[in-house]
C-alpha cells in the first residue's frame, strides 16, 4: 500500500496566480480530509468527503478555496487567486470509519 | 462542540527518562481519542487510539496512553525517551458515530536531549 499520495510536495507560486493540490486517498478509504498546518493556528480543518461527497466545508476560509472529489481515488484542493497568507502546509488524510486518519506527507506552499 | 488541550507547548527531557505529555478534551458525547506523532517535513503518523475498552492502550514505540473519563484526559506516556522520539505530538478527539472529524490540539515539542 503505497499510502496517501499528495502532489506536489512543495509549491511556490506568485500571489494572484491558481494553485491547486492534488491528493490520492488509500483504496477502500471512505473518508477524506483536507487540512492546513501553520505556526500561528496549528492543524485545522478546512473540508471532509464521505463517500465523495463534501461533508463539511465550514472550514475552508474563503470563496477563493475550493475542494472536489470527482471520484474515490482524487481529490482537489484548489486557491485562486492565492495570496502571501496562503502559505502553509496543506495535508490530505483519509480513513475508513474509525480506523484512525492516514496522513499523506502533505504540500508545503509558499506564495510570493 | 468537541476541543482538545494540549497545556504543554515544549517538553525538554534527557534521553532514557521517563516523560508524559498531558491531554485534556471536552466533549458532550462519546469520543475517541487518538495520539499522532510527527516528524520534521513529515506528516502524521497514529501512534495509538481509544476506541473502546481497555483504558490503558498501548501504542507504537513504546508509547502508551490511558483514558480517564472522570478527569477528561488521555496522557501519553513512555519509561524511556530516545534521541529519536523528538518530535511533535498530537492530541485528537472524534466524536467517531457522529462524523468521524478528527478535532488536533495545538501539539506539544517533545525534545529529547543526550
Amino acid at each position: 500500500d503505497a499510502g496517501v499520495i499528495q502532489s506536489p510536495r512543495h509549491e511556490v507560486t506568485e500571489m494572484g496566480q491558481e494553485v491547486t493540490l492534488r491528493c490520492k486517498p488509500i483504496s477502500g478509504h471512505d473518508y477524506l480530509f483536507w487540512y492546513r498546518q501553520t505556526m500561528m493556528r496549528g492543524l485545522e480543518l478546512l473540508i471532509y468527503f464521505n463517500n465523495n461527497v463534501p461533508i463539511d466545508d465550514s472550514g475552508m476560509p474563503e470563496d477563493r478555496f475550493s475542494a472536489k472529489m470527482p471520484n474515490a481515488s482524487f481529490s482537489t484542493l484548489k486557491i485562486q487567486p492565492s495570496e502571501p497568507r496562503d502559505s502553509a502546509v496543506y495535508f490530505c488524510a483519509s480513513s475508513l470509519a474509525l480506523y484512525g486518519y492516514t496522513f499523506g506527507s502533505g504540500t508545503r506552499l509558499t506564495v510570493v | 462542540a468537541q476541543s482538545v488541550t494540549q497545556l504543554d507547548s515544549q517538553v525538554p527531557v534527557f534521553e532514557e527518562a521517563p516523560v508524559e505529555l498531558r491531554c485534556n478534551y471536552s466533549s458532550s458525547v462519546s469520543v475517541y481519542l487518538f495520539w499522532y506523532v510527527q516528524y520534521p517535513n513529515q506528516g502524521l503518523q497514529l501512534l495509538l487510539k481509544y476506541l473502546s475498552g481497555s483504558t490503558l492502550v498501548k501504542g507504537i514505540n513504546g508509547f502508551e496512553a490511558e483514558f480517564n473519563k472522570s478527569q477528561t484526559s488521555f496522557h501519553l506516556r513512555k519509561p524511556s525517551v530516545h534521541i529519536s522520539d523528538t518530535a511533535e505530538y498530537f492530541c485528537a478527539v472524534s466524536d467517531g458515530g457522529a462524523t468521524n472529524k478528527l478535532i488536533f490540539g495545538t501539539g506539544t515539542l517533545l525534545a529529547v536531549q543526550p
